[in-house]
């Protein structure tokens, strides 16, 4: 089975611009996460999708949404960068029941200048 | 509240030493999952193992083991005869309540010197 996909790798955007990036997870896996990881503040959920609809949220301000299309696939978006959204975003995608181990995709590593 | 904590920022080793890295997890659901993974350099966070608050047996998988007592709330994870590729970034989390929402603990930085 191919693994969890993300898309860019790389970013590099500018203050107050907004970002998209895309995730597909394993064929077959109906949840999808997302994480922010920082230096400062480690790995931090932000939300997670389940059957396009998100099923927990974490402790993120509006500026961070995402959604999830019929395929699972995911996507997730930040409006108005700001310099600390600076980080590695994760996406990570299992079967969806609770407890599942979660698969982690490469990340995109997101700059803002 | 949900808390992991992995004391240990950084460890070092000669290659072919034994190291533990520690963790120790705070929660108040009876049912919950303790997980570790392992992040390379190359960034991707790749799944080691994954254990139930029911099942407190220690589990070995070649020259990792793991060292789960609920008495103490730790979750502890062992390598054996360390080897350069053993070097990354080692990750505790725990999972409860609905969801799967995973909450990471700080990382262990391990090196191994050859």
């Amino acid at each position: 089975k191919a693994g969890v996909t993300q898309t860019p790798r790389y970013l590099i955007k500018t203050r107050g611009q907004q970002v998209t990036l895309s995730c597909s997870p394993i064929s077959g896996h109906r949840s999808v996460s997302w994480y922010q990881q920082t230096p400062g503040q480690g790995l931090q959920f932000l939300f997670e999708y389940f059957s396009e609809t998100q099923r927990n949220k974490g402790n993120f301000p509006g500026r961070f949404s995402g959604r999830q299309f019929s395929n699972s696939r995911s996507e997730m978006n930040v409006s108005t960068l700001e310099l600390g959204d600076s980080a590695l975003y994760l996406c990570a995608s299992s079967p969806g029941a609770p407890y599942n181990e979660q698969f982690f995709g490469p990340g995109t590593r997101l700059t803002v200048l | 509240a949900q808390k992991v904590t992995q004391a240990q920022t950084e460890i070092s080793v000669v290659e072919k030493e034994d190291v533990t890295l520690d963790c120790v997890y705070e929660t108040r659901d009876t049912t919950y999952y303790l997980f570790w993974y392992k992040q390379p350099p190359s960034g991707e966070l790749v799944f080691l193992i994954r254990r139930n608050s029911f099942d407190e047996q220690n589990e070995i998988s070649g020259r990792y083991s793991w060292n789960f007592q609920k008495s103490t709330s730790s979750f502890n994870f062992t390598i054996t005869a360390s080897q350069v590729v053993d070097s990354a970034v080692y990750f505790c989390a725990l999972s409860s309540g609905t969801g799967n929402q995973f909450y990471f603990g700080t990382g262990t930085s391990l090196t191994v010197i050859p």
